[in-house]
């Protein structure tokens, strides 16, 4: 079974710019949520989208938007680039039904970098 | 607010000595305790986890040990191996309303392991 994928899997911005990244599910896997991870502040859930829907949303600013494909793939999209925003953006994958496993699985992660 | 301490930040050991981490939650609400490893350059990979209604669970040389009094829950690695060193993370997740919420997660423990 193939994995969570994400492309591309490095980014150079630079400020003001809007970038979108992908993200590809587990197969069978309806639910996708969105991490950013920094040194700074570890690792943060941005949201969580089900079945095309946004389930639960972290604390991130406007700019961070995201949507789900009827094929589960998801996409996020930041716009009005910061340099604060350089950071690895992780897509993890899960079941996501009620009942069902909650665990979640991580791509390999985005590096974006914004000059 | 949803909060996860994770101590000790680093931790250095013999090959073949064990490894303990311990984490702290704060939201009552928690009911999903994960453990991930993450190495240079690679999304974390969820290697351990543990449920509310379970006190501790078992996966060869890893275990995890959750008291829901203290809101504690720990990582213990046994015969630890080169191939153990890494960053790991533990999280918490409520299970609102039937399906995974967002992860929670410590802030990370670089473990080294001396050959």
């Amino acid at each position: 079974k193939a994995g969570v994928t994400q492309t591309p899997r490095y980014l150079i911005k630079t400020r003001g710019q809007q970038v979108t990244l992908s993200c590809s599910p587990i197969s069978g896997h309806r639910s996708v949520s969105w991490y950013q991870q920094t040194p700074g502040q570890g690792l943060q859930f941005l949201f969580e989208y089900f079945s095309e829907t946004q389930r639960n949303k972290g604390n991130f600013p406007g700019r961070f938007s995201g949507r789900q494909f009827s094929n589960s793939r998801s996409e996020m999209n930041v716009s009005t680039l910061e340099l604060g925003d350089s950071a690895l953006y992780l897509c993890a994958s899960s079941l996501g039904l009620a009942g069902g496993g909650p665990e979640q699985f991580f791509g390999p992660g985005t590096r974006l970098t914004v000059l | 607010g949803e909060n996860v301490e994770q101590h000790p930040s680093t931790l250095s050991v013999q090959e073949g000595d064990s490894a303990v981490i311990k984490c702290t939650y704060s939201d009552s609400a928690s009911n999903y305790f994960p453990w991930y490893k993450q190495e240079l350059g690679k999304g974390p990979q969820l290697i351990i986890d543990i449920r509310s209604n379970v006190g501790e669970k078992k996966d060869q040389r890893i275990a995890v040990t959750l008291n829901k009094t203290a809101k504690h829950f720990s990582l213990h690695i046994t015969e630890t191996q080169p191939e153990d060193s890494a960053v790991y993370f533990c999280a918490g997740a409520g299970n609102y309303g039937g399906a995974t919420n967002k992860l929670i997660f410590g802030t990370g423990t670089l473990l080294a392991v001396q050959p």
